[in-house]
């Protein structure tokens, strides 16, 4: 079974240029994360959504960052306008969702966006 | 202060040797903690988690979990050059599917 999807695997962009990351999540998961990763900050929670609906978004920086999930097999986070301080690693998971303490969240290989 | 801290290392340890890993938290909700290993350049995967106070083993493996000090550890027995990594601390509570990562301690097995 595939895992988590994510493309494109590298971006290079200039500053104010938008940005698009995609991500599929395992098939039958019904939450799906997108991170962000810094040298600085860490692993960061952007935001997070249960069957399509986003949950809980608090950790988006700014306007200038969206997500959606239009069905259950793909999402994408917007950036737009990309400013030099978004480079990051950005990551999307998955889980099947559910009240057990253990379930797990699967990585996908991440998206290293470079912003000059 | 974050909600999850550790120390960023390096830690260095022989080969063979014990690895000890710290974590604290400091929401008192919290109730599920996780470990993670991420290898430079690629993404963090599950090695463990623990819900209740006490040990968990699993293999070469130990979580240990104190609820009244708000502290989590993971120790790795006869450690071994695959074991260098990040290790990552992450901490949820009851019902919240939200992970709240610690920022990472670099592990290196030496030799």
């Amino acid at each position: 079974d595939a895992g988590v999807i994510q493309s494109p695997r590298h971006e290079v962009t200039e500053m104010g240029q938008e940005v698009t990351l995609r991500c599929k999540p395992i098939s039958g998961h019904n939450s799906l994360f997108w991170y962000r990763q810094t040298m600085m900050r860490g692993l960061e929670l952007l935001i997070y959504f249960n069957n399509n609906v986003p949950i809980d978004d608090s950790g988006m920086p700014e306007d200038r960052f969206s997500a959606k999930m239009p069905n259950a097999s793909f999402s994408t986070l917007k950036i737009q306008p990309s400013e030099p301080r978004d480079s990051a690693v950005y990551f999307c998971a998955s889980r099947s969702s559910g009240r057990a303490l253990g379930n797990e969240q699967f990585f996908g290989p991440g998206t290293r966006l470079t912003v000059l | 202060q974050k909600e999850v801290e550790q120390n960023s290392g390096p830690l260095s340890v022989p080969e063979g040797a014990i690895a000890s890993l710290n974590c604290t938290y400091s929401d008192r909700g919290s109730q599920s903690f996780f470990w993670y290993r991420q290898y430079s350049g690629k993404s963090p995967e599950l090695i463990m988690f623990i819900y209740s106070n006490g040990d968990k083993e699993d293999g070469r493996f130990t979580a240990q979990l104190n609820k009244a000090s708000q502290y989590v550890s993971l120790l790795i027995r006869d450690s071994q050059p695959s074991d260098s990594a990040t290790y990552l601390c992450a901490a949820s509570n009851f019902g919240n599917e939200k992970l709240t990562f610690g920022t990472g301690t670099r592990l290196t097995i030496i030799p």
